[in-house]
């Protein structure tokens, strides 16, 4: 049983481009979660989605940041015309949506902006 | 709304020697607790969690949790460390279904 799977591990883009983060969640898990982690910061909850359903996107910046996941296919955090201090890891996490809230996190995606 | 802190952020122990880190935590319902140690440009890896029942809750690697619902914390611990226990580890709660609120982390270093 494959864990959760982000690609690509390493991400570098120029400030403007976009940036695209995909997550497989684990096999039978239908719920996803991306968080970010800033150089030498803790985890921040960004935005939280079910199939074809966004839950909470309380910690999802107003602007440039969007999140889906299809019914079919991965999750993808996409950042549009990215600046240097979006450069951090992002990391998913998924669960199997019942019974207690234990997630499981992917290698996470470390993004750089040059 | 929850929060965590973690009142260390740098743990300096020799190797063989015992270890606490520190966390508490404030929510106005009932929580679950996690302990999750991250190695250098890795995933987080779950040590250990606490749901219910039992307040001493045991892990993976040796370590250990208590959870203190008078004090709201939830320290970790573990007898005796070893060089490979060096890492980063981030406590977190949850209330339920949905997202987790992380500490900032504590960095644990183990020396010769």
């Amino acid at each position: 049983n494959a864990g959760v799977m982000q690609n690509p591990r390493h991400l570098v883009r120029r400030r403007g481009q976009e940036a695209r983060l995909r997550c497989s969640p684990m096999k039978g898990h239908s719920h996803v979660y991306w968080y970010r982690q800033l150089p030498e910061e803790g985890l921040k909850f960004m935005v939280y989605l079910q199939k074809e359903n966004i839950i909470d996107e309380s910690g999802m910046p107003k602007e440039r940041f969007s999140a889906e996941f299809p019914k079919e296919g991965p999750s993808i955090l996409r950042i549009q015309q990215v600046v240097r201090g979006d450069s951090a890891a992002y990391f998913c996490a998924s669960s199997p949506g019942q019974g207690p809230p234990e997630a499981f996190f992917g290698q996470g995606t470390r993004l750089t902006v040059v | 709304a929850q929060s965590v802190t973690q009142l260390d952020s740098q743990v300096p122990v020799f190797e063989e020697a015992p270890v606490e880190l520190r966390c508490n935590y404030s929510s106005s319902v009932s929580v679950y607790l996690f302990w999750y140690v991250q190695y250098p440009n890795q995933g987080l890896q779950l040590l250990l969690k606490y749901l219910s029942g039992s307040t001493l809750v045991k892990g993976i690697n040796g370590f250990e949790a208590e959870f203190n619902k008078s004090q709201t914390s939830f320290h970790l611990r573990k007898p005796s460390v070893h060089i490979s226990d060096t890492a980063e580890y981030f406590c977190a709660v949850s209330a339920g279904a949905g997202k987790s609120t992380f500490g900032d982390g504590t960095t644990l270093t183990v020396k010769p």
